[in-house]
C-alpha cells in the first residue's frame, strides 16, 4: 500500500487561506469518507483536525474545513495564524487488506 | 480527559524482539478498536497496526506483517505490540491512538505521547 500523495510543503502570510491536497486512488480517498486530517507541530504528539472527510472535532476552529473530490481529498485553513505552522497528514481507509494508510505529510510554513 | 500511556521501548539489537505496552485510562476501552502508529526520526507518520474492540480482527501494515503482533487485554485497559524480528529500519517512536470506531480504520481522536525504540547494534 503506497502512501497518499501530499505537497512537500504549503506557504501562506497570515490572514491568506491555503489549501493541502490529498491524492489517492478508487480504492482509498475516492472510495470511502473515512478521510482524515492530523496537525503535528514539532516534537508535539498529532492531533486529529478533521475525520470523515469534513467533520471538524469539538475544539477544533473553524478555519479548517475539508473536502474531497475524486480521488483527491483536500484540507483548507483560512485566516492562516503563525500557530498554525506545521506539519500535516492525510489518512484514509482502504480497501487494501492492510486497512489504512497516511499521507507523505506536508509542512505549512506561514511567512 | 482520555490517557494513553505507552511504555516498553529501549534499545535493540537487530533481530531480537520487544513488546509495547499502551495503558488506557478514563474510557471505555473495550468498546473502541485501536491502533498502533510510529514516526521514524524526522519522517512522516506510517500506520503500523488496528485491532478491533473485542480483538477479533486484526490488520497490519505490509512493512510489520509476519512480524508484528497486535493485541489487547479488555480486562486491564491494555494495548499491546509485540515486535519480533527487529530490524534497522523499525527505528522510530511507537504511538497507540483510539479509532472513533469499535472495528475498522475511521480516525484517530486520542494519542499517546509515545514511547521511543532504537534497533541499533
Amino acid at each position: 500500500q503506497s502512501a497518499l500523495t501530499q505537497p512537500a510543503s504549503v506557504s501562506g502570510s497570515p490572514g491568506q487561506s491555503i489549501t493541502i491536497s490529498c491524492t489517492g486512488t478508487s480504492s482509498d480517498v475516492g472510495g470511502y469518507n473515512y478521510v482524515s486530517w492530523y496537525q503535528q507541530h514539532p516534537g508535539k504528539v498529532p492531533k486529529l483536525m478533521i475525520y470523515d472527510v469534513s467533520n471538524r472535532p469539538s475544539g477544533v476552529s473553524n478555519r479548517f474545513s475539508g473536502s474531497k473530490s475524486g480521488n483527491t481529498a483536500s484540507l483548507t485553513i483560512s485566516g492562516l495564524q503563525a500557530e498554525d505552522e506545521a506539519d500535516y497528514y492525510c489518512s484514509s481507509y482502504t480497501s487494501n487488506i492492510t486497512l489504512g494508510v497516511f499521507g507523505t505529510g506536508t509542512k505549512v510554513t506561514v511567512l | 480527559q482520555v490517557q494513553l500511556v505507552e511504555s516498553g521501548g529501549g534499545v535493540v539489537q537487530p533481530g531480537r524482539s520487544l513488546r509495547l505496552s499502551c495503558a488506557a485510562s478514563r474510557f471505555t476501552f473495550r468498546s473502541y478498536a485501536m491502533h498502533w502508529v510510529r514516526q521514524a526520526p524526522g519522517k512522516g507518520l506510517e500506520w503500523v497496526a488496528v485491532i478491533s474492540f473485542d480483538g477479533n480482527n486484526k490488520y497490519y501494515a505490509d512493512s510489520v506483517k509476519g512480524r508484528f503482533t497486535i493485541s489487547r487485554d479488555n480486562s486491564k485497559n491494555t494495548l499491546y505490540l509485540q515486535m519480533n524480528s527487529l530490524r534497522a529500519e523499525d527505528t522510530a517512536m511507537y504511538y497507540c491512538a483510539r479509532d472513533m470506531a469499535a472495528t475498522g480504520y475511521r480516525s484517530f481522536d486520542y494519542w499517546g505521547q509515545g514511547t521511543l525504540v532504537t534497533v541499533s547494534s
